[in-house]
């Protein structure tokens, strides 16, 4: 398995502009989440899915983000406006859910850094 | 909120040292710890998993404590080597779904 895919890998934009950043979770894989990592923030979880249905997306950040997910092969994170302040790496993580055998463990891409002018 | 902490500066040790990572938590009761280790341009790659009546877990080189009365969880690395230098993130959840990152702390092993 080629693991978990994310794209683009570096976005440059203005502030503004529409920002659509895309994922390929593991194949079999019915978790899939979205965070945020910044110096100061550290990495912070932004929304997550099961079965392709958004399960908690109480930390994203305000209206201008969105996430979707319309199969489980595919999810997208969209900004629109970006603003500076976006500027950060996105990575977007899958796991299985192991039930009563305990916690999940989550495969991470390499993450999709957005530098909003 | 919950709270997660960590070193807070970077830490240096020698070569063939133990290096011991904290990671403390406030305002949460969490049911899962995890440890990920991540290299600069890379995601976070899981290390080992503690639960909640877990007292201490191993694998290799690495030992993880959970002590859920002084809400701590102690990382430690024997033997270090360069190869072991990263930074290193402590994750918290309670239903096993669902995990919140400390901002990690960066680990130099100098030869």
């Amino acid at each position: 398995d080629a693991g978990v895919i994310q794209s683009p890998r570096h976005e440059v934009t203005e502030m503004g502009q529409e920002v659509t950043l895309r994922c390929k979770p593991i194949s079999g894989h019915d978790y899939l989440f979205w965070y945020r990592q910044t110096m100061m923030r550290g990495l912070e979880l932004l929304i997550y899915f099961n079965n392709n249905v958004p399960i908690d997306d109480s930390g994203m950040p305000e209206d201008r983000f969105s996430a979707k997910m319309p199969n489980a092969s595919f999810s997208t994170l969209k900004i629109q406006p970006s603003e500076p302040r976006d500027s950060a790496v996105y990575f977007c993580a899958s796991s299985i859910d192991r039930g009563g055998s305990g916690a999940n463990v989550l495969t991470f891409g390499a993450g999709s850094r957005l530098t909003v002018l | 909120s919950q709270k997660i902490e960590q070193n807070s500066e970077a830490l240096n040790i020698q070569e063939g040292k133990t290096a011991t990572l904290t990671c403390n938590y406030t305002n949460y009761s969490p049911a899962y710890l995890q440890w990920y280790r991540q290299d600069p341009g890379r995601g976070p790659v899981f290390l080992l998993l503690i639960r909640e009546n877990e007292k201490e877990k191993r694998k290799e080189r690495l030992k993880v404590t959970f002590d859920t009365t002084l809400k701590q969880s102690l990382f430690h690395i024997t033997a270090s080597q360069p190869a072991d230098s990263a930074t290193y993130l402590c994750a918290l959840g309670d239903t096993g779904n669902q995990f919140y990152f400390g901002t990690g702390t960066s680990l130099t092993v100098i030869p």
